[in-house]
């Protein structure tokens, strides 16, 4: 079995502040971790993913996340934020080699200007 | 590539009609998968492909929905009668196989508003 949760439906961050959503999962099996992000009125983009090696994934746009298994998670953060970053960002996990992937409840970052 | 295609973008119809949206992969991708994304209940995979041929269909709410996948190019997500509890957002997703499995790459969605 596998899931996600996403803490925080709704995070809001002045824009140059530091971005920093929050993400644990759960899996009986290695995991592949993704963060995805959707703008309004669009289909999710890949932000970035875990599969193996380097526990420190660089993704576009700036964002990065660390994969901690101690944890159990996969926060995902940017040093600065931009408005352009105002979306809803989605945190998924992939049980080994299963196709499946379970995505998280989201979370909306807001931006103030 | 122009990625993957949905249409329509938007849709309105009376309860108990037919509904039939439709879902243009990337070209050769061999997975395909179906989405749906409420406020209520966040984003479920409905059923998904590989190699046209359905894998897990476990997430399909009931039998009023169907999917089918008749060629590599072309998918369609069926709702037969539709129910004002349907609308939601449907997406529509592909990824290749072997080593690039993980990333999905997702259509613009279909806003389904069932009065």
């Amino acid at each position: 079995a596998q899931s996600v949760t996403q803490l925080g439906s709704h995070v809001s961050v002045s824009e140059g502040a530091l971005v920093l959503l929050r993400c644990n999962y759960s899996s009986s099996v290695p995991p592949y971790l993704f963060w995805y992000v959707q703008y309004p009125n669009q289909g999710l983009q890949l932000l970035l993913k875990y599969t193996t090696g380097a526990t420190l994934v660089k993704g576009i746009n700036g964002f990065e996340a660390e994969f901690k298994k101690s944890e159990t998670s996969f926060h995902l953060t940017k040093p600065s934020a931009h408005m352009s970053d105002a979306a809803e960002y989605f945190c998924a996990v992939r049980a080994g080699g299963y196709q499946k992937v379970t995505f998280g409840t989201g979370t909306k970052l807001q931006v103030i200007p | 590539d122009a990625g993957v295609i949905q249409s329509p973008r938007h849709e309105v119809t009376e309860m108990g009609q037919e509904v039939t949206l439709r879902c243009k992969p990337i070209s050769g991708h061999d997975y395909l998968f179906w989405y749906r994304q409420t406020m209520m209940r966040g984003l479920e995979l409905l059923i998904y492909f590989n190699n046209n041929v359905p894998i897990d269909d476990s997430g399909m709410p009931e039998d009023r929905f169907s999917a089918k996948m008749p060629n590599a190019s072309f998918s369609t997500l069926k709702i037969q009668p539709s129910e004002p509890r349907d609308s939601a957002v449907y997406f529509c997703a592909s990824s290749l196989r072997l080593t690039s499995l993980d990333t999905q790459y997702f259509g613009p969605g279909t806003r389904l508003t069932v009065l």
